[in-house]
């Protein structure tokens, strides 16, 4: 089956901690993107990638860190320079850049104890 | 400013009714306008896209555009329990790359 996974479903982190979220697609997708929702807030994109090897800050890029080594995959990192990462954590992918449309993961829910 | 903007409601509509999920845009360059659908604790799924002005038909859903007014809705006719979620309006701005603004989304409940 083609999709876009992420893992874990659920992550906790102590405060200070770095962690690193998974986003896998078979879709032969170029474009990926990593995406945070916050109650009662629509997502806002944390950063994106268009090829391999290349990616781009969004509008809150800062205290995340990614790369982009395979097309299928593209990992973000949650660093103890964000201060307040409790969100649910959307990976998608779309086939490239332009108007094509984007395919959402199933999401990480990521709690700060 | 938001440039993306839903009233969050809810909106509650009864079983079989036809439920209008209006949303507006700022910027007068967008080309893609993208309608998801998001069940609680579950990740957005596409519902329809539209990149000209008119409407645009997908089953129940009918999707119209109007980029002199600078709004996009979604109509959901003969609406089901199942449909009650939240529906997220996405704008792919001039430019962008790719890149999708999302309003806050609507949430819609079909009573019944």
């Amino acid at each position: 089956d083609g999709g876009i996974t992420q893992s874990p479903k659920y992550l906790f982190r102590k405060e200070g901690q770095n962690v690193t979220l998974s986003c896998e697609q078979n879709l032969n997708h170029d474009a990926m993107y990593w995406y945070r929702q916050d109650p009662g807030q629509g997502l806002r994109l944390i950063y994106y990638s268009q090829i391999v090897n290349d990616f781009q800050k969004g509008d809150i890029a800062e205290g995340y860190s990614v790369s982009r080594e395979k097309k299928e995959s593209f990992p973000l990192t949650v660093t103890s320079a964000q201060k307040n990462p409790t969100a649910f954590y959307l990976c998608a992918s779309s086939i490239a850049a332009g108007r094509d449309t984007q395919y959402f993961g199933p999401g990480t829910r990521l709690t700060v104890l | 400013q938001k440039e993306v903007e839903q009233n969050s409601g809810p909106l509650s509509v009864p079983e079989g009714a036809i439920a209008s999920l209006n949303c507006t845009y700022s910027d007068r360059g967008s080309q893609s306008f993208f309608w998801y659908r998001q069940y609680s604790g579950k990740s957005p799924e596409l519902i329809m896209f539209i990149y000209s002005n008119g409407d645009k038909e997908d089953g129940r859903f009918t999707a119209q555009l109007n980029k002199a007014s600078q709004y996009v809705s979604l109509l959901i006719r003969d609406s089901q329990p199942s449909d009650s979620a939240t529906y997220l309006c996405a704008v792919g701005l001039t430019g962008g790359g790719n890149k999708l603004t999302f309003g806050t989304g609507t949430q819609l409940k079909v009573e019944l």
